[in-house]
């Protein structure tokens, strides 16, 4: 079966400091990767998403950046995190084939302070 | 502009009583529907969905009903417990030609008394 993984869970970071999120699916080859970000009282918000190795779209300008250097392995990154960056970061896969269906990760809470 | 709306925030509902959650669109290319469950700290989980070449699609006590020519759907869950207390969210696709990439509405928090 398919899991997906993402870590950390919890993140406190400064304002300014560099960030990295990692999200990692087991069980499927050449999945569709995303990263979406819910801000408090809002709704989910797709930020990238990855077709494949090296290819990223992006959905919303912001100051993140996503790399996918692996199959099944997906990575947020920022260089300078501003404080409006807090929120609850999801990871979510799709396969391949007609059901349109994503899963999500258990996510990441980051603060910015 | 929002494509995917779900106009109510809040739901509260008795258990053992039913829950409708609503659900409306704005793009008339969307064609495939899906509703996702979140706890909090959680990521959300896929519930159930429907394609537009349905206008119903049951699993257990959950119900989708799909009303095209409305651009709304709902989800009905029959009989409501204290554990679907959550936040759901409705997720709209238009598949053809698409990345296959899902528009969410901004969710409605149900809560289910005992």
């Amino acid at each position: 079966s398919q899991t997906i993984h993402q870590w950390p869970a919890t993140l406190v970071q400064p304002v300014g400091s560099p960030l990295s999120l990692e999200c990692t699916v087991e069980g499927t080859s050449n999945p569709n990767l995303y990263w979406y970000r819910q801000a408090a009282g809002r709704g989910l918000q797709l930020l990238f998403y990855s077709v494949g190795i090296g290819q990223i779209s992006s959905e919303v300008p912001q100051n993140l950046s996503a790399s996918r250097p692996q199959d099944r392995q997906f990575i947020l990154s920022s260089k300078k995190l501003l404080l409006s960056d807090s929120g609850f970061y999801l990871c979510a896969w799709r396969g391949e084939g007609p059901l349109y269906e994503q899963y999500f990760g258990p996510g990441t809470r980051l603060t910015v302070t | 502009d929002q494509q995917v709306k779900q106009n109510s925030p809040s739901l509260s509902v008795q258990e053992g009583r039913i829950s409708i959650l609503n659900c409306d669109y704005t793009n008339s290319m969307f064609d495939y529907f899906l509703w996702y469950k979140k706890y909090p700290a959680e990521g959300p989980t896929f519930l159930i969905s429907i394609s537009s070449i349905k206008d119903k699609n049951e699993d257990g006590r959950f119900t989708v009903f799909l009303n095209k020519s409305a651009k709304h759907l709902s989800l009905h869950i029959v009989p409501s417990q204290p554990g679907d207390s959550a936040v759901y969210f409705c997720a709209a696709i238009g598949v053809g030609g698409s990345q296959g990439n899902l528009i969410f509405g901004k969710g409605t928090k149900l809560s289910v008394k005992p």
